[in-house]
Order: structure tokens, then sequence, then C-alpha cells
């Protein structure tokens, strides 16, 4: 079946630097991409989403790049704060039939060390 | 309102018992999920449902059984679970209808099977 991994499954950045968390996907039909960050004992909380006709979104001290052409999707936190530390999931969906199936990568743990 | 709630926040049963998680939203999305989530892995999909019908069920045991009795609550009633059944399980909501959506999620219900 169709698979969304990570490279890294760790990340330990210092306070204030650039964090960066990649993302690698399979499925070719997918066409909307979203990360999500966890803390300890919550939900996922969405961060930023991109649809599969962008190759670059920004947010609030995030960005999020998509290379369709190697399947690659990455997320660059700037200015790293200790409240990023969470567990960083990527997710797709490829859409028709699968319409609301998100398939969530394993996971990245970040860590910020002040 | 931009929250889902789930009650209880930790559920303890044992094997034989009958008990109910319960998800609610209130931003008008019309497609609802259920996810569970061992430790240390990412969420997996249980059900989805699309304007309060069942629309995708991934092969989930029966002892799992999903209600949506209107747009705004999703219960799953749980019975004769097993130990390995032991996880958090996630509610999210979304809007539905054509294209890919953002899903919001709850906090969760942490259960415990004895």
């Amino acid at each position: 079946g169709e698979s969304v991994g990570l490279h890294l499954p760790t990340l330990s950045v210092q306070e204030g630097d650039n964090s960066i968390i990649n993302c690698a996907y399979s499925n070719s039909a997918s066409d909307y991409f979203i990360w999500y960050k966890q803390e300890s004992g919550k939900g996922p909380q969405f961060i930023i989403d991109i649809r599969s006709n962008m190759d670059k979104r920004q947010g609030q001290r995030v960005t999020v790049l998509l290379n369709k052409t190697v399947k690659h999707l990455s997320l660059q936190i700037a200015a790293t704060q200790p409240g990023d530390s969470a567990v960083y999931f990527c997710a797709e969906n490829s859409g028709g039939t699968s319409y609301g199936k998100l398939t969530f990568g394993q996971g990245t743990i970040l860590t910020v060390h002040p | 309102d931009t929250e889902v709630t789930q009650t209880p926040k930790h559920l303890v049963m044992g094997m034989t018992n009958k008990k109910s998680l319960k998800c609610e939203q209130h931003m008008g999305h019309r497609a609802m999920y259920w996810y569970k989530q061992k430790a240390k892995k990412p969420p997996e999909l249980m059900f989805v449902y699309s304007y309060e019908k069942l629309s995708i069920n991934e092969s989930v045991p029966s002892r799992f059984s999903p209600e949506c009795p209107n747009s705004s609550l999703l219960n799953l009633h749980l019975h004769a679970l097993q130990p390995e059944d032991s996880a958090l399980y996630l509610c999210a909501s979304s809007k539905a209808g054509q294209g890919s959506n953002e899903q919001f999620f709850g906090p969760g219900t942490r259960l415990t099977v004895l």
C-alpha cells in the first residue's frame, strides 16, 4: 500500500536555531499534505497544509515545501523555541475514493534545548 | 468555537464491560473521524462519517461500533475489548464535500483494557 514516512525520527536543536523536518511520500496521487504537532498527552494540532498545485506555503514562523518530482515534503520552523518541542507528523490525502482518509507518517520527535 | 471535545479523558475497562466514548464539535463540520493511536506511533484511521453516514470503515473489528446521532456528535461504543485495544482514541472533524480539508483533532480518550 501507499505510505508516508519520515527520514529522521529525532531532531535536537538549540533555541533560536531553524529546524527542518522532512517527510517522503510514495503515493503520486496525493493532492493534499498537512503537518501536525502533537505534544505529550494531547491530540494532534494543525500547523500548516499545502495542496499539490503549490510548492511552498508560509505561515507564522513555519514554511512547508513540497517537491512533487521527488515526492518530498519538509517543514521549516524559524527561530525554534522550547515550546516547539513535540512530535511532528506529516500526513497526506489522495482525495477521490480515499476522501477523508489521512495517512500519517511515523513522526519526528523535535527537542529544543534552551 | 474551534474545539473538538472528547469524554471521558481516561477510561479503564475490563474485557467484559460495555462503554462508550463521546466526541462533540460545534464548528458546523459534516465529516467526523475516529482514530486509534498506540504509544510512539502515528494515528491510524478507524472510521469516517460524512453527513452522518458511515463512509469509511478501515476493517475495524466489530467490538468497536461507531454511531453518529447528529451532525455535532460522534460516539464509539466498546464491547468485549482486548488488552491490545488499549490506546489513545482520537476524534477529529472537518468540512465535508469535494476536496481534502484540515481535520481538527480532540484531545483524545486514553483507554486501558484490563
